[in-house]
């Protein structure tokens, strides 16, 4: 199985701020890489996809570098609405793995 | 734009079986080279992927679960649905199903979640 470990596991910043959460996978993943923003009751909504292209609608704040094993999600000012969990997410190969999560707190 | 839709009993016993049903609309769930995919997430916790049907019917499931999972699809409903055996509350989990367009994609469609609770 290919492991997801993000961090951090939690991040208090203010509107803003620029943060940075890093996924580092277990083996190569390529760019089969995705990013996704969860909040309370709701499904995640996926931000990123294929390490760097953000998904139509998403805010161009956001954006994903990475490939090969470590990857990256830059939040370049944080606005109220984007305080939330983030998870990746590899879609290399099955067992399909999720990161552990980042919650994002003011 | 593509929606899903699970639904099925919010409460089931210990060992019996969860039963839930995902209902896709607007689109058929045998077009194109679609999977979809039950996803779960304890209270508080992260995101955990069950398994994963493809529209020809073969399936991929997660090792951790798959003596008890059998995920299966029915076009003429555009549903597909999964069965969970020999539930415990460790089982008790928002459940999620989701498609990925093609595959190695992401999750571009995610259904709302449905509570299920695990508890005589």
């Amino acid at each position: 199985d290919i492991q997801m470990t993000q961090s951090p596991s939690s991040l208090s910043a203010s509107v803003g701020d620029r943060v940075i959460i890093t996924c580092r996978a277990s083996q190569s993943i390529s760019s089969y890489l995705n990013w996704y923003q969860q909040k309370p009751g709701k499904a995640p909504n996926l931000l990123i996809y294929a390490a760097s292209s953000l998904q139509s609608g998403v805010p161009s704040r956001f954006s994903g570098s990475g490939s090969g094993t470590d990857f990256t999600l830059t939040i370049s000012s944080l606005q109220p609405e984007d305080f939330a969990t983030y998870y990746c997410q590899q879609s290399y190969r099955t067992p399909i793995n999720f990161g552990q999560g980042t919650n994002l707190e003011i | 734009q593509v929606q899903l839709q699970e639904s099925g009993p919010g409460l089931v016993k210990p060992s019996q079986t969860l039963s839930l049903t995902c209902t896709v609309s607007g689109g058929s769930i045998s077009s194109g080279s679609s999977y979809w995919s039950w996803v779960r997430q304890p209270a508080g916790k992260g995101l955990e992927w069950i398994g994963r049907i493809y529209t020809s019917g073969s399936t991929d499931y997660n090792p951790s679960l798959k003596s008890r999972v059998t995920i299966s699809v029915d076009t003429s409903k555009n549903q597909f649905s999964l069965k969970l055996s020999s539930v415990t509350a460790a089982d008790t989990a928002v459940y999620y199903c989701a498609r990925e367009a093609d595959y190695s994609n992401p999750f571009h469609y995610w259904g709302q979640g449905t509570l299920v609770t695990v508890s005589s």
